[in-house]
């Protein structure tokens, strides 16, 4: 299985900000994505980074709010612009095994934005 | 398009008793990908299990179990003796392969607690 990281593990941020969340892979994965969970809710997909093009952004969620970087096979992060309230919640990176895993989607520790 | 339906938002039950999780999807795939995470109080999310649309056979982990039918779009989870450590929100979720890129599409989710 694959290992993920994320930093940062939590942050607090005033509203008007921005924040990079990290999110990186401890081996060469073929996909890599990013949800939000807000508080009390289930995840939903914000994107699907991908490597050396643009992210491809769910309904709802665009590029100007949540730009996305995938410079290379294990690494990408997600920067949440101009910060509001609603945007506290936790944001998670998430890869697609590869090998004997395919298809095995594994996530990242999770990173717990709150916006004052 | 797919969907992922948990009806069961919250189970309580007492040390050592069994409880069933449900978990019915929707999809126009005829391949697709089966998945329970848990999310304990910490706030990772843990990989549980993954199963393909063409394998209907039910798998014993441990104290896991799954059930697995097809016939009624159903992929139900069945934790036996449950201890307190399973207290947590457990998600079902579903993947179509070929059509949605290997999104995942969780369910609300099903938050369990076991008392001693």
């Amino acid at each position: 299985s694959a290992v993920i990281s994320q930093k940062p593990s939590r942050d607090i941020c005033q509203r008007g900000t921005s924040l990079t969340i990290q999110c990186q892979v401890d081996s060469q994965v073929t996909m890599m994505f990013w949800y939000r969970q807000q508080p009390g809710q289930s995840l939903t997909l914000i994107a699907t980074a991908n490597q050396g093009s643009e992210a491809t952004y769910e309904s709802g969620f665009v590029i100007d709010k949540f730009p996305i970087s995938r410079p290379n096979l294990t690494f990408s992060t997600l920067t949440v612009s101009n910060m509001s309230p609603e945007d506290s919640s936790i944001y998670l990176c998430s890869a697609l095994g590869t090998s004997v895993h395919l298809y095995e989607q594994y996530f990242g520790p999770g990173t717990r934005l709150t916006v004052t | 398009a797919q969907k992922v339906t948990q009806a069961q938002t919250e189970i309580s039950v007492v040390e050592k008793e069994d409880v069933t999780l449900d978990c019915v999807y929707e999809t126009r795939d005829t391949t697709y990908y089966l998945f329970w995470y848990k999310q304990p109080p910490s706030g990772e999310l843990v990989f549980l299990i993954r199963r393909n649309s063409f394998d209907e056979q039910n798998e014993i982990s441990g104290r896991y179990s799954w059930n697995f039918q097809k016939s009624t779009s159903s992929f139900n989870f069945t934790i036996t003796a449950s201890q307190v450590v399973d207290s947590a929100v457990y998600f079902c979720a579903l993947s179509e392969a070929l059509t949605a890129g290997n999104k995942l599409t969780f369910g609300g989710g099903t938050r369990v607690l076991v008392k001693p």
